[in-house]
């Protein structure tokens, strides 16, 4: 059983449409991060968010940590091709140990 | 380029073999974490080392050990390989080893015949 619940677990999209990926957990995290994984490659991270109800925007990405620090989301409007890759969450416990959800496999197809 | 680098990237051995996957951190970067990724599992953090000395355990079986060399470099060895240990390994390093930026490595691809 995953300690953080990521859904959807596979999304398919033409270009130009918005997506929400989501993490949900039942226990609390100091701090979440999103990364993003290319094929062939590490996870890069994306943000980190730390405080309850936090948004944070990079670009056309959106991200929410919930008010009480146990789900957060990650909203990209205008999806583009480069955006295609895993997207990972992981919540920081016991100090700086991350856990990582399943991932949510991005294709966004031209 | 994250500046983290693994060797050797592709890696094929039978099972009950013993590995040593090698890692070298950002310059500047104290501490190295490793972890596991497969299809099943997903990604799982190992252990973490700061400055040469254990700072935190995950889930790294008995038969998995790590250490960091006095020149911050560490290798991860995995000995009696069953096929399950197949997955990519990978290397993240950070300047201090808390919560700020881990940068990760390319990652070995470990296969288990």
């Amino acid at each position: 059983t995953q300690l953080l619940e990521q859904s959807p677990q596979f999304l398919s999209i033409q270009e130009g449409e918005n997506l929400t990926v989501y993490c949900n957990s039942s226990s609390v995290f100091s701090s979440l991060q999103w990364y993003r994984q290319e094929p062939g490659e590490g996870p890069v991270l994306l943000v980190t968010v730390v405080t309850g109800g936090e948004v944070k925007k990079l670009k056309r990405l959106t991200f929410q940590f919930g008010d009480a620090r146990k789900d957060s989301s990650l909203h990209i409007t205008a999806a583009q091709p480069g955006d295609t890759g895993l997207y990972l969450c992981a919540g920081a416990r016991d100090g700086n140990k991350l856990v990582f959800g399943a991932g949510t496999i991005l294709r966004v197809k031209s | 380029d994250s500046g983290v680098t693994q060797t050797p990237k592709h890696l094929i051995t039978a099972t009950g073999q013993r590995v040593t996957l090698r890692c070298s951190p950002r310059s500047g970067d104290l501490s190295v974490y490793w972890y596991q990724q497969s299809l099943d599992q997903g990604l799982q953090f190992l252990i973490q080392y700061y400055n040469g000395e254990e700072r935190a355990k995950g889930n790294i079986l008995e038969r998995f050990s790590a250490q960091q060399f006095p020149d911050l470099h560490s290798e991860l060895n995995l000995s009696s390989l069953e096929l399950g240990d197949s997955a990519l390994y990978f290397c993240a390093s950070s300047v201090y080893g808390g919560l700020e930026t881990q940068y990760f490595g390319p990652g070995t691809r470990l296969l288990v015949l």
